[in-house]
């Protein structure tokens, strides 16, 4: 799986728009971006995936852009229960890699009010 | 309400005891999986079971057990031979589709004394 590089850590104020960066210029052809946030203490929160179009759910929005080598992900109005850590992960379903999620250091991201 | 459980979310065992940790999911996904999470580090995977009855040795299984006699339940046995086992485990689960999205469930904080 490609690695990825994240910046260690971001603030944003609350109602804000968190937008998260993350650096995969190793990707390949057929691996997805993966976002998933922890929140002290508890299990990882799957957030958004995507291969390279751009994504939105009712969590947030993945851009990828057309290299596929970054990717945003962008929490439209950020609140104080988005403070977690946010981890991007690119992987390919099957072969050797299966099951495995390799999670990072993470982005430590705190909104403050 | 479709989901995973973990239990306990604590558990304190001497060392030397053997000691068994539940995951059951009720979502009819096919595959589960075991992580552990050491503090400021990301997860790491300790087995994953496909299908029922078949389960495969992730990055670090020494001194660790599991079974998948049902659909719904991956238990975790950490043995007396696991040689730091006090962590945060994490059981997850996923359809077992090409995009391989896995859920987790809240966590087992394991101390041992």
């Amino acid at each position: 799986d490609a690695k990825t590089t994240q910046p260690p850590s971001m603030d944003c104020a609350e109602g804000r728009a968190a937008n998260l960066p993350c650096n995969h210029s190793t990707i390949s052809g057929n691996e997805y971006v993966y976002w998933y946030r922890q929140i002290h203490s508890q299990g990882p929160q799957y957030i958004i995936h995507g291969l390279k179009n751009n994504e939105t759910n009712e969590m947030a929005s993945l851009i990828i852009t057309e290299d596929r080598k970054s990717s945003t992900l962008i929490l439209p109005h950020a609140t104080l229960r988005d403070t977690a850590v946010y981890y991007c992960i690119v992987r390919v379903f099957g072969g050797t890699s299966y099951g495995k999620l390799t999670f990072g250091q993470g982005t430590i991201l705190t909104v403050h009010p | 309400d479709g989901g995973i459980t973990q239990s306990p979310k604590y558990l304190f065992r001497k060392e030397g005891q053997n000691v068994t940790l539940s995951c059951e999911q009720n979502l009819n996904h096919d595959a589960m999986y075991w992580y552990r999470q050491d503090p400021g580090q990301g997860l790491r995977l300790i087995y994953y079971s496909q299908i029922v009855n078949d389960f495969q040795k992730g990055d670090i299984a020494e001194g660790y057990s599991v079974s998948r006699e049902k659909k719904e339940s991956f238990p975790l046995t950490v043995t007396s031979a696991q040689k730091n086992p006090t962590a945060f485990y994490l059981c997850a689960s996923s359809k077992g589709d090409t995009t391989d999205t896995q859920y987790f469930g809240p966590g087992t904080r394991l101390t041992v004394l």
